[in-house]
C-alpha cells in the first residue's frame, strides 16, 4: 500500500499566493524527501529532511516534519505560474532501500 | 548531459507482446530503481539494484525481469504484456543504498492494446 498521503489532492492559487502541502506517512524514517514533477516529465528531487530535523528551508522553499505525528509539510511561499506542478513526498524508511512515495498534489498557480 | 536516460520514452504495443526498455545513469551511482506510474499518478517501486545485485523485488509479477549488465545500466524486459501494465515507468539512480536523493529518467509510456 501507498506510504504517504497528501493533503490536498490538488491546490488552486494565484501567483504571489504561498502554498502550503501535507504528508502523512505510517512507519519509522530514516529522512523524508519532497519531488516536483511536471507534467509529462520525470520526477525533480527538492528537498530532503532528515528524522532528526525539524524544519529546513531552500529558497522559497520551506519544509516541517514532526516524527511524532508522522507528518511533513511543504510551503512554497511567493508562488509562480512556474511552479506548477505535481509535488509528491517520499519516505526512506530505516534498513530500507527504497523510496515509498505519496499520492502526490497536483498544484495549479494561475497568473 | 542526460544524467539518467531511458529508452524509448513512447512504446504502443500490442498485448501478448514482449517489449524491453533501457536506462543507462551517468553519475556514477551504485543504486538504480524501477517505479511504475498508474494513471493516478501512483508512483510504486518495481525494483532496486546495487553494484548490478538485485535488492528489492516488490511483488512484481515474473513477466517483469530487470537485467543491470553493469551499475550503469538497468534495463526491464516485459514479457507477454498485459493491458494493465498500461503505464509509465521511470528508472531512476541514488550514490549508494540507503537512500538519499534520486535522480529520475524522463520516464516511458507504455500503452498496451
Amino acid at each position: 500500500s501507498q506510504q504517504g498521503e497528501e493533503d490536498p489532492q490538488a491546490l488552486s492559487i494565484q501567483e504571489g499566493e504561498n502554498a502550503t502541502m501535507n504528508c502523512s506517512y505510517k512507519t519509522s524514517i530514516n529522512n523524508l524527501q519532497w519531488y516536483r514533477q511536471n507534467s509529462g516529465r520525470g520526477l525533480v528531487h527538492l528537498i530532503l529532511i532528515r528524522s532528526n530535523e525539524r524544519e529546513k528551508h531552500s529558497g522559497r522553499l520551506r519544509v516541517t516534519l514532526d516524527t511524532s505525528k508522522k507528518s511533513s509539510s511543504l510551503l512554497i511561499t511567493a508562488s509562480r505560474a512556474a511552479d506548477t506542478a505535481s509535488y509528491f513526498c517520499a519516505t526512506a524508511n530505516t534498513g530500507f532501500q527504497k523510496l515509498v512515495f505519496g499520492t502526490g498534489t497536483r498544484l495549479l498557480v494561475s497568473p | 548531459d542526460t544524467a539518467v536516460s531511458q529508452t524509448p520514452k513512447y512504446l504502443v504495443t500490442q498485448m501478448g507482446n514482449d517489449k524491453s526498455i533501457k536506462c543507462e545513469q551517468n553519475l556514477g551511482h551504485d543504486t538504480m530503481y524501477w517505479y511504475k506510474q498508474d494513471s493516478k499518478k501512483f508512483l510504486k517501486i518495481m525494483f532496486s539494484y546495487n553494484n548490478k545485485e538485485l535488492i528489492i523485488n516488490e511483488t512484481v509479477p515474473n513477466r517483469f525481469s530487470p537485467k543491470s549488465p553493469d551499475k550503469a545500466h538497468l534495463n526491464l524486459h516485459i514479457n507477454s504484456l498485459e493491458l494493465g501494465d498500461s503505464a509509465v515507468y521511470f528508472c531512476a539512480s541514488s550514490p549508494r543504498v540507503g537512500v538519499t536523493e534520486a535522480f529520475f529518467g524522463q520516464g516511458t509510456r507504455l500503452t498496451v492494446v
